[in-house]
């Protein structure tokens, strides 16, 4: 199947820096990659869709200027963590779907853990 | 908007069979996924379902009725690897990205 990779996988930071996180989809192109943030012991929520060479969809009540998603290439997605504060504190997951393939399913990266101290 | 339903906890001995019900409301329903996610990981495929009736794939089948926006999960032979979270998931024409549901945490004991 395809594969999503995620780096890097833990992150330890300052409040106040700022932590890149890339999503890379290793053996298919990804026109559409997904941002979700997860809680211990909680659901999967949608932050914003990253489109290839266009601006990223963010979902309601996510900041855009705090949470920057770049999709420079068809298989690189970054989003940056801009001004971290201790809240930020969280699992970010990406996912992309190989639309060559099955279009239904998402291909989850393992994950990036940050902790803003 | 979208918005699932799934039991919050559930538990089963080696062997047994367990069965993860979700209802959903969406509009331009597009199809009912299931993932699996172990502590710490991410989450990976088990199944989908577009139309009304059951999928197989090996000891995991999964259920839909679109008339009762309704779906299940039903896990056979439970083994103790199977101990993890299954979340549903819903796509709709008009969103590209998946709804997830809560999430519904199985323990499976010896």
């Amino acid at each position: 199947g395809a594969v999503v990779s995620q780096h890097p996988s833990r992150v330890i930071c300052k409040s106040g820096t700022s932590v890149k996180i890339e999503c890379r989809s290793l053996d298919f192109q990804a026109t559409t990659m997904f941002w979700y943030r997860q809680f211990p012991k909680k659901s999967l929520m949608l932050m914003a869709t990253s489109n290839e060479g266009s601006k990223a969809t963010y979902e309601q009540g996510v900041e855009k200027d705090k949470f920057l998603i770049n999709h420079a290439s068809l298989t690189l997605s970054t989003l940056t963590v801009t001004s971290a504060h201790p809240e930020d504190s969280s699992f970010y997951i990406c996912s992309a779907r190989d639309t060559s393939g099955r279009n239904y399913e998402q291909y989850f990266g393992p994950g990036t853990r940050l902790t803003v101290t | 908007g979208q918005s699932l339903e799934q039991p919050s906890e559930v538990t089963a001995v080696e062997g047994a069979i367990v069965q993860i019900n979700c209802t959903y409301q969406t509009s331009g329903f597009y199809g009912l996924s299931w993932y699996q996610q172990h502590d710490g990981g991410a989450p990976t495929f088990l199944s989908y379902n577009a139309l009304d009736g059951l999928e197989e794939t090996g000891r995991f089948s999964s259920f839909l009725s679109r008339s009762d926006s309704y779906g299940y999960l039903l896990l056979q032979e439970l083994q103790m690897k199977d101990s993890a979270s299954y979340f549903c998931a819903v796509g709709n024409t008009g969103r590209r990205a998946l709804t997830f549901g809560s999430g519904t945490r199985l323990q499976v004991q010896p």
